[in-house]
């Protein structure tokens, strides 16, 4: 079975400084992973995918995230943070092999960027 | 805005009533999917539909069913409805379903169950 932990339930950052969003996934075969931003009231947004080649994935606003095998984890970054950035994020995982066609989502990470 | 169109925002209903949700998907997509999004379980994969078949289930319960249509919209119905079955529903859609294609998704149904 797949499964996707986000081991901080809040994050607090100072705007300015870099943030991290940390993820871990397990799953049998390779894993496609992704992470989805919820502002309030609003449906999830895609921000970026991993699915195979560079370990380093960019995605949109300024997001990035580090695939790493060794650790199965898939932490997003942002090198400087904004306000605006405050919201609820989500890592997903698929397991490529499965065929089950199934996202399992994290509990989620709320981000809090202070001013 | 995703493209993806959710009627209706807000819903309020009783206990042991039955409702619809709706789901329009962005243009192009064949593959629609549902989620519910509760305090207790987080978001929960419900249901993919792709090109009016059903493709992938999870942990939908027995009182919910749903289909999509040939204009590929979807509807997800709930019956018996629980205290329990309030929570924010979700629909996504993608171009095809596959495992390595980003989600698309509506802004969600509140259900509120009395």
């Amino acid at each position: 079975a797949q499964s996707v932990a986000q081991p901080e339930d809040q994050v607090n950052v100072a705007e300015g400084n870099p943030l991290t969003v940390k993820c871990t996934y397990s799953v049998s075969g390779n894993p496609y992973l992704f992470w989805y931003v919820q502002y309030p009231n609003r449906g999830l947004q895609f921000l970026l995918k991993y699915i195979t080649g560079d370990n380093l994935v960019k995605g949109s606003y300024g997001f990035e995230a580090e695939f790493n095998k060794s650790q199965t984890s898939f932490h997003l970054k942002k090198p400087s943070a904004l306000v605006s950035d405050s919201a609820l994020y989500f890592c997903a995982v698929e397991d490529s092999g499965a065929g089950s066609y199934q996202l399992t989502f994290g509990k989620g990470t709320k981000l809090s960027v202070i001013p | 805005d995703s493209g993806v169109t959710q009627t209706p925002k807000h819903l309020i209903t009783a206990t042991g009533q039955r409702v619809t949700l709706r789901c329009s998907p962005r243009s192009g997509d064949l593959s629609v999917y549902w989620y519910q999004q509760s305090l207790d379980q987080g978001l929960q994969f419900l249901i993919q539909y792709y090109n009016g078949e059903e493709r992938a289930k999870g942990n939908i319960l027995e009182r919910f069913s749903a289909q999509q249509f040939p204009d590929l919209h979807s509807e997800l119905n709930l019956s018996s409805l629980e205290l329990g079955d309030s929570a924010l529903y979700f629909c996504a859609s993608s171009a095809t379903g596959g495992a390595n294609q980003p989600q698309h998704f509506g802004d969600g149904t509140r259900l509120s169950i009395l």
